[in-house]
């Protein structure tokens, strides 16, 4: 159970453009989606905390116009990032919180987004 | 705030033995979560143990146990049996405890050696 299915796994695309990536959680509804960004050969950095029906709580140093977050139902979070430019080519993952008892929860990962803006 | 330090970029180990993987982290809550994660060559995060800090008695899954130093903020990972299946980066992580955010340490890769 609890599993979370990201796409696209890969994308190229042109400097100025703008990249959606979808997370979709498909046995199980949450209210609570995370994104993350993971720059090669470092670590995962928290962008932003997604709220289904609000608005996302992004990270000091995220730039909400540029990562757009809509989380509009229980099993969908996107990520749009909005005018790419090359340095925000990364690896992008998602991320969902499962379980509401303390004794059993948990997270669990989208595969994850290579984003590259040539 | 809160910090993970993991000190070792990269480890080595060879298949069937034993090795142990460092997590310090800074804090000054009482009540948190602990986590390692393991990253594959395909990228997908796949929990591999939690400890929460008010259990004393260290965490186990399998191969897989923890040595948890609440005093020392000291976290260590040991693999036991090594297997091929076992290479990866893996991640120690930390949550306060009702924040829902996770800090991640830098990773350590493990080779494991046929």
């Amino acid at each position: 159970g609890a599993v979370v299915s990201q796409h696209p796994s890969r994308v190229i695309c042109k400097s100025g453009t703008s990249v959606k990536i979808e997370c979709r959680s498909l046995d199980f509804q949450a209210t609570t989606m995370f994104w993350y960004r993971q720059f090669p050969k470092q670590s995962l950095m928290l962008m932003a905390t997604s709220n289904e029906g609000s608005k996302a709580t992004y990270e000091q140093g995220v730039e909400k116009d540029k990562f757009l977050i809509n989380h509009a139902s229980l099993t969908l979070s996107t990520l749009t990032v909005t005018s790419a430019h090359p340095e925000d080519s990364s690896f992008y993952i998602c991320s969902y919180r499962v379980g509401l008892v303390r004794a059993n929860y948990g997270y669990t990962f989208g595969s994850g987004t290579r984003l590259t803006v040539v | 705030a809160q910090t993970v330090t993991q000190s070792q970029p990269e480890m080595s180990v060879q298949e069937a033995e034993t090795v142990t993987l460092s997590c310090t982290y800074d804090t000054s809550e009482s009540d948190y979560y602990l986590f390692w994660y393991k990253q594959p060559p395909s990228r997908q995060m796949i929990l591999v143990i939690r400890q929460e800090a008010y259990k004393q008695q260290n965490a186990t899954e399998n191969r897989f146990s923890v040595n948890f130093q609440k005093a020392a903020k000291s976290f260590s990972l040991k693999i036991s049996d090594s297997q091929l299946g076992d290479a990866a980066m893996y991640f120690c992580a930390y949550e306060a405890q009702g924040t829902y955010k996770y800090i991640f340490g830098t990773g350590t890769r493990l080779k494991v050696l046929a």
